[in-house]
């Protein structure tokens, strides 16, 4: 265990449900990331926490909301989503963005 | 945004012998280099990484080269062994206040016995 931890490891969803996806670090990092990691595609970047605070979104459609109530836990909120949003689903922490990421074991996610 | 490239694709190289893998990016300003290493069914992991003020770090059989002129950055392997075979990826942090990283592809490492 490298110290962040996601939750659920998979998830089957509908394209109608609302589900949410859970990161927790216990490293004392301030930033915390997530990644979408599909086929044939190098990881993308969707969305930066910095001290809480939400310093990046890229272009992440609204049907992923993200939500940091502190600098330990992560969450990706999920809803209406569609077939080609599944993937895997990386959450990362790092001490600030000077540093590289300690990533956990993500969430294979498909949607039917 | 930042424009990083990555190549081969795949690598497949004898036991033993040495493997080279070279990204390309876009941003004059990015100022930090990681490589992780991601085995199947498991998660990204940092191997080595480097900054823009050093041009090589080394660490026993992986090493990492920067030509900040020509924006190019190579993880070499020496002495490969099976327990090597992986996707590596390389990542650039661009400068100008990004605060994620950018992502290679993947090179898709093959050690054949």
């Amino acid at each position: 265990e490298t110290g962040v931890t996601q939750t659920p490891r998979h998830l089957v969803m509908g394209m109608t449900n609302k589900k949410s996806l859970k990161c927790e670090q216990h490293l004392g990092h301030n930033a915390m990331y997530w990644y979408k990691q599909s086929a044939k595609k190098p990881l993308e970047l969707m969305f930066v926490y910095n001290f809480k605070e939400q310093t990046e979104n890229n272009s992440v459609p609204s049907r992923f909301s993200p939500e940091c109530p502190n600098s330990s836990h992560l969450f990706l909120h999920l809803h209406t989503l569609q077939p080609e949003d599944s993937a895997l689903y990386l959450c990362a922490s790092s001490p600030d963005r000077h540093y590289g990421y300690t990533f956990g074991s993500g969430t294979r996610l498909t949607v039917v | 945004g930042e424009n990083v490239e990555q190549h081969p694709s795949t690598l497949s190289v004898q036991e033993g012998d040495s493997a080279v893998i070279k990204c390309t990016y876009s941003d004059s300003a990015s100022n930090y280099f990681p490589w992780y290493k991601q085995e199947l069914g498991k998660r990204p992991q940092l191997i080595i990484d480097i900054r823009s003020n050093v041009g090589e770090k080394k660490d026993q059989r992986i090493a990492v080269t920067l030509n900040k002129t020509a924006k190019h950055f190579s993880l070499h392997i020496t002495e490969t062994q099976p327990e090597d075979s992986a996707v590596y990826f390389c990542a650039v942090r661009s400068g100008g206040g990004a605060d994620g990283l950018t992502f290679g592809k993947g090179t898709h490492l093959i050690i054949q016995p």
